[in-house]
């Protein structure tokens, strides 16, 4: 079965740091991953996600996801963090070669401070 | 482009009441899905179509929950009769036949009494 795990519940960062939101996955096959971002009151909005490639993938708002097979993980990350980019974050994985639906994680909870 | 809408955007019941959620997909997408999402949780798939056709129901609670989109485009979830579990936001979504991505619209945040 799939499965997403996303350690943190919250990630605080100062606003012009880097961040890193992590994510490691579980598939049978080969995974398609995805990163959604949630703003409140609102639903999720797409950021960015990974077929094949590049392991390297470029999103919305700055925002770049690395793909590593090695360690099973979708790590999100932002060379300068907003205060606007405060919001809740989600990974999401599904097996490539099956009908399989769309597994998301628990969500991480992003607060960038002024 | 206008996106996946959905309503009503809140609604209060008493537990053993009824309710529906209505949602329009964005416009040429084929698959849509509705998700339940818990506070402090991910969201979970309850159904998806493919046009008016159901792939995928197996995380449908059956006995209260039902849903349909009998001419391919918009769709009706239904519950009843709710629980207090059932208190959700449930969110609509939509992906065209040339992409898995999906695009969501803003949900109904549920809260049952």
């Amino acid at each position: 079965a799939q499965s997403v795990a996303q350690p943190e519940d919250q990630v605080n960062v100062a606003e012009g740091n880097p961040l890193t939101v992590k994510c490691t996955y579980s598939v049978s096959g080969n995974p398609y991953l995805f990163w959604y971002v949630q703003y409140p009151n609102r639903g999720l909005q797409f950021l960015l996600k990974y077929i094949t490639g590049d392991n390297l993938v470029k999103g919305s708002y700055g925002f770049e996801a690395e793909f590593n097979k090695s360690q099973t993980s979708f790590h999100l990350k932002k060379p300068s963090a907003l205060v606007s980019d405060s919001a809740l974050y989600f990974c999401a994985v599904r097996d490539l070669g099956g009908n399989t639906p769309l597994v998301f994680g628990k969500g991480t909870r992003l607060s960038v401070i002024a | 482009e206008a996106g996946v809408a959905q309503s009503p955007r809140y609604k209060i019941i008493e537990k053993r009441q009824s309710v529906a959620f209505w949602c329009n997909p964005i416009s040429g997408h084929a698959t849509l899905y509705w998700y339940q999402q818990i506070l402090g949780q991910g969201p979970k798939l309850l159904i998806q179509f493919q046009n008016n056709g159901v792939v995928d129901d197996s995380q449908l609670p059956k006995d209260r929950f039902s849903a349909e989109r009998l001419k391919g485009v918009d769709s009706t979830l239904k519950i009843q009769p709710a629980k207090l579990e059932d208190s959700a936001v449930y969110l609509c979504a939509s992906s065209s036949q040339h992409t898995d991505t999906q695009y969501f619209g803003p949900g109904t945040r549920l809260t049952v009494l």
